[in-house]
């Protein structure tokens, strides 16, 4: 089993549409859990960290379910600036440092 | 916000020549970094952890001979793919730790 998994995607949207992302982890120590947006040929950038609590930032939403080692990221009201590859990423240390990666999930979203 | 810098963004050279890449941390000093290499549609492989003034520690699989590591100072590591071969073309890039991890642009090695 990969340490990191996604939804296998891509995704096509339209614009103004809700899609969600989800990701599984096999390491239940894992420490801390992130959502980077990669663009074609660019370095990851990073979207949003995720909490047990759920976060949101502006459209985004992420949640985490320690119990099913499950993260989600959910992107309303998309916009043609969404297309990118999402990446789910956790980390694989105790000091919470080394980042593992899912492959990514494609979004693209069309007017 | 943080800015890390990688140096060459491309190079293409000739199978069996050695390719040298830096990462250089701009605004933060980074005890330790990070090189992942990237296949097409693939995800980030981590290959090493380079800690400053100390040897790397290379993931599983990673060859430490043919992926030589230094981490010099607080704001450069660098990476040299010895002897490259075109199976070693990929898209390498480093990241360094601040509050979260900061990743470089990128480098992307061709060997012909």
């Amino acid at each position: 089993r990969k340490e990191v998994e996604q939804d296998p995607g891509p995704f096509n949207v339209p614009e103004g549409a809700t899609v969600a992302f989800n990701c599984t982890y096999s390491n239940s120590a894992s420490q801390s859990f992130f959502w980077y947006r990669q663009d074609c040929r660019k370095e990851p950038k990073l979207l949003m960290s995720v909490y047990s609590s759920g976060n949101e930032d502006g459209r985004f939403t992420a949640q985490l379910n320690r119990a099913s080692q499950y993260i989600s990221l959910l992107i309303r009201d998309s916009k043609l600036s969404d297309s990118a590859t999402y990446l789910c990423v956790v980390t694989s240390n105790q000091a919470g440092t080394a980042l593992i990666f899912g492959k990514g999930t494609t979004l693209s979203v069309s007017s | 916000g943080a800015v890390v810098s990688q140096h060459p963004s491309w190079v293409i050279c000739k199978s069996g020549t050695s390719v040298k890449i830096e990462c250089r941390s701009l605004d933060f000093q980074a005890t330790t970094m990070f090189w992942y290499r990237q296949f097409p549609k693939q995800s980030l492989m981590l290959m090493a952890t380079s800690n400053e003034g100390s040897k790397a520690t290379y993931e599983q699989g990673v060859e430490k001979d043919k992926f030589l590591i230094n981490h010099a100072s607080l704001t450069l590591s660098t990476l040299t793919v010895t002897s490259a071969h075109p199976e070693d073309s990929s898209f390498y890039i480093c990241s360094a730790y601040g509050d979260f991890q900061f990743f470089g642009p990128g480098t992307r090695l061709t060997v012909l």
